[in-house]
């Protein structure tokens, strides 16, 4: 199975910060790779897909780049909304496996 | 608007069959792989496996031995079923769409999850 590894683990930032988080496949998996939003009792949220395409009525302020191993989710300036777990998930091969999370926290 | 809802007994003893059903409305289930995907209490996210609607599955080989996932296009429902179930399948569970079509894939309707609970 693809091993997809995310860092930071979890992070606290500020109201109108930068945040990046990081993805790494076990190996490439081109440019097959989502992000996902979780909040508390909630089911997760689709943010992006294919790496850098944003779902319809996303805000813009969330980005994706990357291919082969090495991804990045970048919130440009963070909401207080914005306050949740974030999960990376590969789609290029079976059995579709997730990042381990970052949960994001108010500093 | 889709919308996706489990049901299912939320506790099951040890060595059981876990069984839910996930009911999809305001859409067909027909061109989508209908997927089962769980979550352990304060854990991160596993995927369980899919139906496709025309009957084909393909399952998280961890649990390929104990899971099956049938569908019922008539009703619009899907299920799933994990035998010898222990504490370790404590989890929530979600009953989601994705959709697989080059160059789109993600999951974009997700049922609100269901705690199971597996105890005497």
């Amino acid at each position: 199975a693809i091993q997809m590894t995310q860092s930071p683990s979890s992070l606290s930032a500020s109201v109108g910060d930068r945040v990046t988080i990081t993805c790494r496949a076990s190996q490439g998996i081109k440019n097959d790779l989502g992000w996902y939003q979780q909040k508390p009792g909630k089911a997760p949220k689709l943010l992006i897909y294919t790496t850098s395409n944003l779902q319809s009525g996303v805000p813009s302020r969330f980005s994706g780049s990357g291919s082969g191993t090495d991804f990045t989710l970048t919130i440009s300036s963070l909401q207080p909304e914005d306050f949740a777990t974030y999960y990376c998930l590969q789609d290029y091969g079976y059995p579709l496996t997730f990042g381990g999370g970052t949960k994001v926290e108010i500093k | 608007q889709v919308q996706l809802q489990e049901s299912g007994r939320g506790l099951v003893e040890p060595s059981e069959t876990l069984s839910l059903t996930c009911t999809v409305s305001g859409g067909s289930i027909s061109d989508y792989y209908w997927t089962w995907i769980r979550q352990p209490p304060g854990k991160g996210l596993e995927w369980i496996g899919y139906i496709y609607y025309n009957g084909n599955t393909n399952y998280n080989p961890s649990l390929k031995s104990r899971v099956t996932i049938s569908v019922d296009t008539s009703n619009n429902q899907f299920s799933l079923k994990l035998s010898s179930v222990t504490a370790a399948d404590t989890a929530v569970y979600y009953c989601t769409r994705r959709v697989a079509i080059r160059p789109r894939y993600y999951f974009d309707y997700w049922g609100q999850g269901t705690l199971v609970t597996v105890s005497s």
